[in-house]
């Protein structure tokens, strides 16, 4: 199985503070690694896929860079609505998919 | 415009069953794999397999294989997810999701998700 470790597991930053938080693969998974959020009481919501790309509508201060086994999610200036849990996820395998731990994100 | 509205909240005693239902419209049913996930309080995601609304195939989760099974319905695009002999760390909210599948890859990610169904097992 492929595990993803995400780091750290709670981050506290003021708003216009760069955020980063890592994932790691423990096996090469090329590029097949998409971030989301979560906000309380809510779905996830896909921000960033296969690792760089950004999805349609997602404001452009998300960016996400990496491949192999080491990725980076970005929120280059945080804003207060930017409060949430992010995750990665690997999409390598057609029959694995598997998730980071979560990143508690919140304003200091 | 693209939603997954699933089932209502549901309160199981442990050994019992649950089916979830996920109700897809606007796109094509069958042009997307739908995936569960879930999450227990308080916890992060945690995928659970996958079924192709176009022939039915599914793919599970080592962890749930001999207890989940996922279904789906083409004529009311509608995909199922049932958990059988339920535990109390089967508390969770579930969600259905959908992707598209290229070739011998996954293609950009959940783009969208169910609202989440609840699901209590207390005796």
């Amino acid at each position: 199985d492929i595990q993803m470790t995400q780091s750290p597991s709670s981050l506290s930053a003021s708003v216009g503070d760069r955020v980063t938080i890592t994932c790691q693969a423990s096996q090469d998974i090329s590029n097949y690694l998409n971030w989301y959020q979560q906000k309380p009481g809510k779905a996830p919501k896909l921000l960033i896929y296969d690792a760089s790309n950004l999805e349609t509508g997602v404001p452009s201060r998300f960016s996400g860079s990496g491949s192999g086994t080491d990725f980076t999610f970005t929120i280059s200036s945080l804003q207060p609505e930017d409060i949430a849990t992010y995750y990665c996820q690997q999409y390598d395998n057609l029959l694995l998919i598997t998730f980071g731990q979560g990143t508690r994100l919140e304003i200091k | 415009q693209v939603q997954l509205v699933q089932s209502g909240a549901e309160v199981k005693k442990p050994g019992a069953s649950v089916k979830v239902s996920c109700k897809a419209s606007g796109y094509t049913f069958t042009g997307y794999y739908m995936h569960w996930v879930r999450q227990a309080p308080g916890q992060g995601l945690e995928w659970m397999g996958w079924i192709n609304p176009n022939s039915g195939g599914t793919n599970y989760a080592q962890k749930f294989q001999g207890r989940v099974t996922m279904t789906r319905d083409t004529s009311i695009s509608t995909a199922y997810m049932e958990l059988s002999r339920l535990r109390s760390d089967d508390t969770a909210v579930y969600y259905c999701a959908r992707i598209r599948r290229y070739s011998s890859s996954w293609y950009r990610g959940f783009d969208y998700w169910g609202q989440g169904t609840l699901v209590t097992v207390s005796s």
